[in-house]
C-alpha cells in the first residue's frame, strides 16, 4: 500500500515563496496521479491542484496563477510551489493519491498533513 | 470555494440511524460522481465512499451513499462512538472545473 509524507517549513513569510514535497514510498511515483488539499485552521478543505509524472496537470483556478506542481521520480517524490503567499494560504497541507479522472475522480490514499503558517 | 452545502452538525445515540446531506447543482452533483470523506479528530481525511454508493475496502457496510438529481446523502446505520467525526461530500465542477469539497458535517454521538 503507498504511504505519503508531507515535508517543508512550518512558517513562511508573506510574499515569499511555499514549497513542501511529498516523499512516497511502497509504490513508484509513476502510477499515480499527485494531489494536493489544504485545510486552512478550523475549517474545511480545499482542493489545490493534481499532476500525473508525465506533465499533464489541474490546478485550482483561484490559485492557479500561483501555482506549480513537479514529480521528481528519481526521489519518487513530488512537490508543490505556491508563490506570493500571504496569511490566505495559511493551513495543513496533505498530499494525496488521485485515481479516476476530473468527473470520476477521488482521494484515496492520504498524507498525514503538514502544517504551513504565513507569518512575519 | 464550498459550493456544496452541508449541515454543520448531525448526532445520533449508539445504534441510531442518522443522514448526512450534501447539496450542489447540475455542475457537479448533478452531472458527476460524490465521494464522502470522513476525518477523525486531529488525523488526515481519510475516503469513505466513491462515486456515489461504492465503499472502499475495510468500510463497514454501516455506511452506504445516494444520490437524487443535485443532491446526495450519506448514511450511518448503527451509530457507533467511532464514527464522531467530521464529513466532507466532494465532486467534480464542470463550471468551475475544479474538484469542489463540502462544508463538512460535524457528527456527534450522544
Amino acid at each position: 500500500q503507498v504511504q505519503l509524507q508531507e515535508s517543508g517549513p512550518g512558517l513562511v513569510k508573506p510574499s515569499e515563496t511555499l514549497s513542501l514535497t511529498c516523499s512516497v514510498s511502497g509504490d513508484s511515483v509513476t502510477r499515480y496521479y499527485w494531489s494536493w488539499i489544504r485545510q486552512p485552521p478550523g475549517k474545511g478543505l480545499e482542493w489545490v491542484g493534481y499532476m500525473y509524472y508525465g506533465g499533464s496537470s489541474n490546478y485550482n483556478p483561484s490559485l492557479e496563477s500561483r501555482l506549480s506542481m513537479s514529480v521528481d521520480t528519481s526521489k519518487n517524490q513530488f512537490s508543490l510551489r505556491l508563490t506570493s503567499v500571504t496569511a490566505a494560504d495559511t493551513a495543513i497541507y496533505y498530499c494525496a493519491t488521485f485515481f479516476g479522472g476530473n468527473i470520476y475522480g477521488y482521494f484515496d490514499y492520504w498524507g498525514q498533513g503538514t502544517v504551513v503558517t504565513v507569518s512575519s | 470555494q464550498s459550493v456544496l452545502t452541508q449541515p454543520p452538525s448531525a448526532s445520533g445515540t449508539p445504534g441510531q440511524r442518522i443522514t448526512v446531506s450534501c447539496s450542489g447543482s447540475s455542475s457537479n452533483i448533478g452531472s458527476n460522481t460524490v465521494h464522502w470523506y470522513q476525518q477523525l479528530p486531529g488525523t488526515a481525511p481519510k475516503l469513505l465512499m466513491y462515486s456515489t454508493n461504492q465503499r472502499p475496502s475495510g468500510v463497514p457496510d454501516r455506511f452506504s451513499g445516494s444520490k437524487s438529481g443535485t443532491s446526495a446523502s450519506l448514511a450511518i446505520s448503527g451509530l457507533q462512538s467511532e464514527d464522531e467525526a467530521d464529513y466532507y461530500c466532494a465532486a467534480w465542477d464542470d463550471s468551475l472545473n475544479a474538484q469542489v469539497f463540502g462544508t463538512g458535517t460535524k457528527v456527534t454521538v450522544l
